[in-house]
């Protein structure tokens, strides 16, 4: 069983607002990474780490920021949430031991108003 | 071209009927393949993982791979409602550690 979690798990914000979405894991593993996708809709992975102090932008653009100074977080934060910052934000964990498999968090869902 | 390929659907499968469901890719030196199933709302959980050309059969769940034929499919016995969901195909890129995960195909099996 993966051991990700996600908070908040629903988060309903004004436009304007900078706002943090927590990610951690106890895994040890030394990838993380954030996935944005809409209902219906297809994964867009828009931030990874490799490691610490590593951090790379992803296939879809986003105006979010990442960081990791320590292994086991991987916050993501929007320095001012608008309306088409509305989404699911869903975090994932993986290690070279297990072949990279992608475990993921539940999910953070966001309404920007 | 996208790098993971699946027939969007929606496939619909009677209960008990077999559920086949297709992936393909293009970077042949992948060696690592994964299905996700995700439910409407929640997040994509591991059903199977294959990194060899053949058959891996884990309980109702078969998952095949052709690496010649850049193919990856995933075959449910005995499909039941609880099934209904969209399920990802998911390919480790030969060149890094990333994982491409194709736009998944929404499965419905009706009663």
């Amino acid at each position: 069983e993966a051991d990700i979690y996600q908070t908040p798990r629903y988060l309903v914000i004004g436009t304007g607002k900078k706002i943090t979405l927590e990610c951690s894991q106890t895994m040890g593993h030394d990838k993380m990474y954030w996935y944005q996708q809409d209902p219906g809709m297809e994964l867009h992975l828009i931030h990874y780490s490799y490691g610490v102090n590593s951090t790379e932008k992803g296939d879809l653009s986003s105006e979010s920021t990442v960081s990791r100074i320590r292994t086991e977080h991987f916050p993501l934060t929007l320095e001012s949430a608008r309306p088409s910052h509305t989404s699911q934000y869903l975090c994932a964990s993986s290690d070279q031991e297990s072949q990279e498999t992608q475990y993921f968090g539940p999910g953070t869902r966001l309404l920007v108003l | 071209q996208k790098e993971v390929e699946q027939n969007s659907g929606p496939l619909s499968v009677p209960e008990g009927a077999i559920a086949s469901l297709n992936c393909t890719y293009s970077d042949r030196g992948s060696q690592s393949f994964f299905w996700y199933r995700q439910y409407s709302g929640k997040s994509p959980e591991l059903i199977m993982s294959i990194y060899s050309n053949g058959d891996k059969e884990d309980g109702r769940f078969t998952a095949q791979l052709n690496k010649a034929s850049q193919y990856v499919s995933l075959l449910i016995r005995d499909s039941q409602p609880s099934d209904s969901a969209t399920y990802l195909c998911a390919v480790r890129e030969s060149s890094a550690s990333k994982i491409i995960f194709g736009s998944g195909t929404r499965l419905s099996i009706r009663p």
